[in-house]
């Protein structure tokens, strides 16, 4: 079974701060990675996806790819407490077939 | 963007009934249709992959005569949960890939999900 790896936290950070999130992956042949945010009780929701190495920037949200390491971040600018949530990284297979969740991390923005 | 809906939003059932949950991609047309499901502080775990017009694809251990899956056009897929029994409460997310977008860049637009109580 392929797995994506991430760290359950929580993470706590204060309001405007920076909170980094990260995801390793074992599947050399996946494409793309997703980042989704669920909030408790909800259904996951697209924040961006990243397909090639380097960092693609998306307003407060920066995500990471490297390949080479199997990893994946997402890092969020000027949190505020609205981000407080779960974290979810994704991966989708080599055969595009299937998007392979990790646990998640949970978020906390202390105002 | 894209819409999936997915109903009902929540069902309470009494064990040993048949629960039937339906996804509807709104405004796109989904050949692929992805059922997950997640129990408390888990992650989603895909159950199976429905194809339109054809059989589903089950992920190992997952039950194929329990979870009973129909996709029966482009824009609908079912999930039938056969004789329920309380271990099958969970959250049944569904979602679907807007292909018009490339399949390896495309992501998945999720369903509301649908919490399931067997009592």
């Amino acid at each position: 079974q392929k797995e994506v790896e991430q760290n359950s936290g929580p993470l706590s950070v204060p309001e405007g701060a920076i909170a980094s999130l990260n995801c390793t992956y074992s599947d050399r042949g996946s494409q793309s990675f997703f980042w989704y945010r669920q909030y408790s009780g909800k259904s996951p929701e697209l924040i961006m996806f990243i397909y090639s190495n380097g960092d693609k920037e998306d307003g407060r949200f920066t995500a990471q790819l490297n390949k080479a390491s199997q990893y994946v971040s997402l890092l969020i600018r000027d949190s505020q407490p609205s981000d407080s949530a779960t974290y979810l990284c994704a991966a989708i297979n080599q055969a595009g077939t299937a998007l392979i969740f990790g646990k998640g991390t949970t978020l906390s923005v202390s105002s | 963007g894209a819409v999936v809906s997915q109903h009902p939003s929540r069902v309470i059932c009494k064990s040993g009934t048949s629960v039937k949950i339906e996804c509807r991609s709104l405004d796109f047309q989904a050949t692929t249709m992805f059922w997950y499901r997640q129990f408390p502080k888990q992650s989603l775990m895909l159950m199976a992959t429905s194809n339109e017009g054809s059989k589903a694809t089950y992920e190992q251990g997952v039950e194929k005569d329990k979870f009973l899956i129909n996709h029966a056009s482009l824009t609908l897929s079912t999930l039938t949960v056969t004789s329920a029994h309380p271990e099958d409460s969970s959250f049944y997310i569904c979602s679907a890939r807007d292909v018009g977008g490339g399949s390896y860049n495309s992501p998945l637009h999720f369903g509301n999900g649908t919490r399931l109580t067997v009592t």
